[in-house]
Order: structure tokens, then sequence, then C-alpha cells
């Protein structure tokens, strides 16, 4: 059985553009949730996607945006990218999400912003 | 607010010895509490989860001890082996089923 899927794995951007990460969910898998990885925040929350509807958001700004596909594939995207948006980000799958806590992490992408 | 936080951000073990990871939460609400496994260049991985109701669950060398009253909790990794050498993480169940990651502990298996 395939892995969470997480493209590209490494991406460079300059300050002001956007990006579109990819995340290919555990077959069957309907949930996937986001989060940004930094050294000095940890793992934080971006927001959770079940059948393509966002369910659960966290306290990102509105650049932070996302969607899910009816493969239950889904993208991320970041606008008008900034120096602190630099982080790993880490797509996680599950079967239904709430109540859930086995994840399944993606290896994510780094995204570096300069 | 929702926050779980480490005691030590690394934590240095002998190869064979017995390693303790330790976690302080502050949601009650919590359904369950999780730790999860993260190795270099790799996303978190699952290792063991207890609910809010239990005060310990064991798995293969890994136990998980739950001390609601004082709002702590811990992973024991008996016989560590340098494969064990990562950065744990507790997390617990927020709001709608998010996971409230902990800032992560890093753990050194010496040889």
């Amino acid at each position: 059985k395939a892995g969470v899927t997480q493209t590209p794995r490494y991406l460079i951007k300059t300050r002001g553009q956007q990006v579109t990460l990819s995340c290919s969910p555990i077959s069957g898998h309907r949930s996937v949730s986001w989060y940004q990885q930094t050294p000095g925040q940890g793992l934080q929350f971006l927001f959770e996607y079940f059948s393509e509807t966002q369910r659960n958001k966290g306290n990102f700004p509105g650049r932070f945006s996302g969607r899910q596909f009816s493969n239950s594939r889904s993208e991320m995207n970041v606008s008008t990218l900034e120096l602190g948006d630099s982080a790993l980000y880490l797509c996680a799958s599950s079967l239904e999400g709430r109540g859930t806590t086995e994840a399944f992490f993606g290896q994510g992408t780094r995204l570096t912003v300069v | 607010g929702e926050s779980v936080g480490l005691h030590l951000p690394t934590l240095s073990v002998q190869e064979g010895d017995n390693s303790i990871i330790n976690c302080a939460y502050s949601n009650s609400a919590s359904d369950y509490f999780i730790w999860y496994k993260q190795e270099s260049g790799k996303g978190p991985q699952f290792i063991i989860d207890i609910r809010s109701n239990m005060d310990k669950r064991q798995g293969q060398r890994v136990t998980v001890l739950l001390n609601k009253t004082v709002k702590h909790l811990s992973l024991q990794i008996a016989a560590t082996q340098p494969g064990d050498s990562a950065v744990y993480f507790c997390a617990e169940t927020g709001r709608g089923g998010k996971l409230i990651f902990g800032q992560g502990t890093e753990l050194s298996v010496k040889p």
C-alpha cells in the first residue's frame, strides 16, 4: 500500500510569489490535514479537508489556502510569500480524520523563500 | 489556550538503557494523547496513543503513561536501540480532531 506522497520535495521561491503544494493520501483515506513545521514554532495545524470540504482550520492568515479533489488528493496554496513562510509543509492522511489519532504523514515539502 | 509542551529538548541515552521522554499539556478536554517519532528527512510516524480515560498503555517496547492530575504524559522506550534516535513529539487531539503537537525532544542513542 503506497504511503502519503507529497510533491515537490523541495522548492525555492522568491518573496511575493505564490506556491502550490500537492498531497496524495493513502488510497481510501478521505481526510487530509496540512501542517507547517519550523524550528521555532514546531508543528502547527493549517487545515483539514474531508470529502472536498474544509472541516477545520488553524490560525494562519488567509494567504494560506487549500482544496481537496474528488479523489481525495489535496493541494495547498500560499500566496504573496514571506520569508517566514520558509518551512517544511507536511500532509497527513487518515480514514476519517476526526477522532482518529493514527494520521499517516508524508515526507513533506521543504519550502525556502528567498 | 491550546498548547502541548515538552520538558527537555534533548535526551542522550546509552544503547540498551531505558528512555523516558516527558510532555506537559494544557487542554484537559482532549480525547487522546499521542506520541509520534520523526526521523531526519521523514514525516512524523505514529508510535502509540492513549485515550484520556486511561493512565497506561503498552506497545512493543514502548509504554505511555498519562497523569491527568498534573497534566503530564510520558513515553518510555525499553532497551533503547540506535534506530530509536529521532525527534519525539507528543500530541493531543484538539477541537475538531486536529492534532496539537509539542515542540519535540531529540533522542540520541549512544552505541
